[in-house]
């Protein structure tokens, strides 16, 4: 089935530690995306990429660090610069980065600090 | 910058009774996304409205679009159990998609 995997579906981070999320997607997509979501708000963009090897900060990142080697993977990293990490983190996904295009969300990771 | 306030946070009633959610852009939008998010799960497309006064429905729900293309609403008539969840709309302005808040709706069977 065509789709985005986010993986762990919960993590754990400790004091200083960086922690790394992954997202997959085999939708053949050029645009991916990563939002911080908390209680009582709305999604907020942390980076976004349009395609391989180039990536843009959006209005939340940070702390927060990313890459895109391949078109099909774009993983974010919490550094510990990021002092309140814990939210849950949304990965999606578009066919481009445009104004009308549907955005296609993975499962999400729940990041919490021990 | 951009902004998109939505209305209520929370909501529940009655199962059967009616629900609306309001958005409201501090800019002229250019579309705007509709999303259902599942207790527990992840935003789900809807629907997108891109003419001024546009009116679109499916099933029970019905999306509006304003004349300003400023603000949206989305109504749905006789909820169910299986309209649980949070509602966000998202505002494509000049440069990027704004979502706002959401809206908590829960229901009482």
């Amino acid at each position: 089935d065509g789709g985005i995997t986010q993986s762990p579906k919960y993590l754990f981070r400790k004091e200083g530690q960086n922690v790394t999320l992954s997202c997959e997607q085999n939708l053949n997509h050029d645009a991916m995306y990563w939002y911080r979501q908390d209680p009582g708000q709305g999604l907020r963009l942390i980076y976004y990429s349009q395609i391989v090897n180039d990536f843009q900060k959006g209005d939340i990142a940070e702390g927060y660090s990313v890459s895109r080697e391949k078109k099909e993977s774009f993983p974010l990293t919490v550094t510990s610069a990021q002092k309140n990490p814990t939210a849950f983190y949304l990965c999606a996904s578009s066919i481009r980065r445009g104004r009308n295009e549907k955005l296609f969300f993975g499962s999400g990771t729940q990041l919490s600090v021990l | 910058g951009q902004q998109v306030m939505q209305i209520p946070q929370y909501q529940h009633v009655q199962e059967g009774e009616d629900f609306t959610t309001y958005c409201n852009s501090s800019t002229t939008l250019s579309n705007i996304q509709w999303y259902k998010q599942r207790p527990g799960g992840h935003p789900v497309f809807l629907i997108q409205l891109v003419k001024s006064g546009e009116v679109k429905k499916q099933k029970r729900l019905t999306f509006q679009f304003g004349e300003a293309k400023k603000n949206s609403s989305l109504h749905i008539t006789a909820t169910q159990t299986t309209d649980v969840g949070t509602y966000f709309c998202a505002g494509q302005g000049a440069q990027k998609l704004v979502f706002g808040q959401g809206t908590r709706l829960t229901i009482n069977p």
